[in-house]
């Protein structure tokens, strides 16, 4: 069974630009959230998806945004960047609302200049 | 609401020597928790967790960990250290399937040889 991709790897984008990353959670899992990773602020919750609707929403501002398609698939949006969004965005994805384990991607490493 | 705090930021242990790192937990309900290990520019990968029944957990790579309830402690040990073992271990918690995973800070584990 393939794990969760997250695409692209990596991406270099300037201030003020906006950038959509791609996660394909596992097959068969309905969940798929995201976090922000930084040095400072450690592991943060961005917002989670379940059956393309969002559920839960962590304290972030409204330039980041997220959706989900009706086979799972999820992105996120963030606009109108900032120097501090550089960060990595992982993804996880989670069978359903009996299943607590989170299974996460590569992450998408994004740099802001 | 829940919360999760690895004391230590930073541990160095040489190799063939005892890991122990420490996670504590705040939740008003019964948690499930967790430990994700994390190499450079990579995801996290579940390491163990706690859900019901046993409270001494094994997991993959010779990592253990026990749940105390009683001193809301989840610490992750492995008998002996491996160079491979370098790397950063977060704990975790969540208290169901629909609610997001809230991660600790981080610790970044060193074996010297």
């Amino acid at each position: 069974k393939a794990g969760v991709t997250q695409t692209p790897r990596y991406l270099i984008k300037t201030r003020g630009q906006q950038v959509t990353l791609s996660c394909s959670p596992i097959s068969g899992h309905r969940s798929v959230s995201w976090y922000q990773q930084t040095p400072g602020q450690g592991l943060q919750f961005l917002f989670e998806y379940f059956s393309e609707t969002q559920r839960n929403k962590g304290n972030f501002p409204g330039r980041f945004s997220g959706r989900q398609f009706s086979n799972s698939r999820s992105e996120m949006n963030v606009s109108t960047l900032e120097l501090g969004d550089s960060a990595l965005y992982l993804c996880a994805s989670r069978a359903g609302d009996r299943n607590t384990e989170a299974f996460f991607g590569q992450g998408t490493r994004l740099t802001v200049v | 609401a829940q919360s999760v705090t690895q004391l230590g930021s930073h541990v160095s242990v040489s190799e063939g020597a005892l890991v122990l790192l420490r996670c504590n937990y705040s939740s008003s309900v019964p948690p499930y928790l967790f430990w994700y290990v994390q190499y450079p520019n990579q995801g996290l990968q579940l390491l163990l967790k706690y859900t019901t029944g046993a409270t001494l957990v094994k997991g993959i790579n010779g990592f253990e960990a026990e749940f105390k309830k009683s001193e809301t402690s989840f610490h992750l040990t492995k008998p002996s250290a491996h160079m491979s073992d370098a790397a950063e271990y977060f704990c975790a918690v969540t208290s169901s399937g629909n609610t997001p995973l809230v991660f600790g800070k981080g610790t970044r584990l060193s074996v010297i040889a």
